[in-house]
């Protein structure tokens, strides 16, 4: 069966300092890859997806970037927290385009 | 005007009674999903539907393509439905695939 992780689970950060959070995915093989953000009384935004390893999309000019340095690991980064990242930040994975998309358990991001 | 509206924001109910979320959307898509996510934040997918109707237990989705409108009841509403309903529609006919998300609906079920 398969399972996505995403860590850490919770993570305090103050502005300024870089970010990175992790999301893997196992029993699976070439799944896309998506991250979402939610804010704060917001509905779920799509950051970026990707369809393959080193094939990255954005959809959201922003102060983050993503990585897939591998089949089944997508990496959320950035150089510097804003304020404004803060949110809850999701990881998601679907067999393909059009394909239902399931959720990793997510990381809450404070941004102090 | 967001792409994608649910109603009500928030439902409180007692436990046992029949409840109704409703999802309009504004945009053509290939489907619409049903997701569930819990007070720690987690997301569970309960339904992807192009059209007709999906049961699940106690869960129904519908939708009705020519309206532009989605509906998820549960039937015998319990304390462990509570949660934010989320209502997601995604076109597929380009290359991203990506989702568009309503804001949520808050459900409550008192015992």
């Amino acid at each position: 069966s398969q399972t996505i992780h995403q860590w850490p689970a919770t993570l305090v950060q103050p502005v300024g300092s870089p970010l990175s959070l992790e999301c893997t995915v196992e029993g699976t093989s070439n799944p896309n890859l998506y991250w979402y953000r939610q804010a704060a009384g917001r509905g779920l935004q799509l950051l970026f997806y990707s369809v393959g390893i080193g094939q990255i999309s954005s959809e959201v000019p922003q102060n983050l970037s993503a990585s897939r340095p591998q089949d089944r690991q997508f990496i959320l980064s950035s150089k510097k927290l804003l304020l404004s990242d803060s949110g809850f930040y999701l990881c998601a994975w679907s067999y393909a385009t059009g394909y239902e998309q399931y959720f990793g358990p997510g990381t809450r991001l404070t941004v102090t | 005007k967001n792409e994608v509206e649910q109603s009500p924001q928030n439902l409180t109910a007692q436990e046992g009674e029949f409840i109704t979320i409703n999802c309009s959307y504004s945009v053509g898509i290939s489907a619409l999903h049903w997701l569930q996510q819990h007070p720690g934040g987690g997301i569970v997918s309960l339904f992807m539907l192009s059209s007709g109707k999906k049961k699940h237990g106690r869960l129904i989705a519908t939708i009705n393509i020519q309206e532009k409108h989605s509906s998820l009841h549960i039937t015998a509403s319990h304390p462990r439905d509570s949660a934010v309903y989320i209502c997601a529609v995604g076109n597929y006919g380009g290359s991203q695939g990506n989702l568009i998300f309503g804001k949520g609906t808050k459900l409550s079920v008192k015992p």
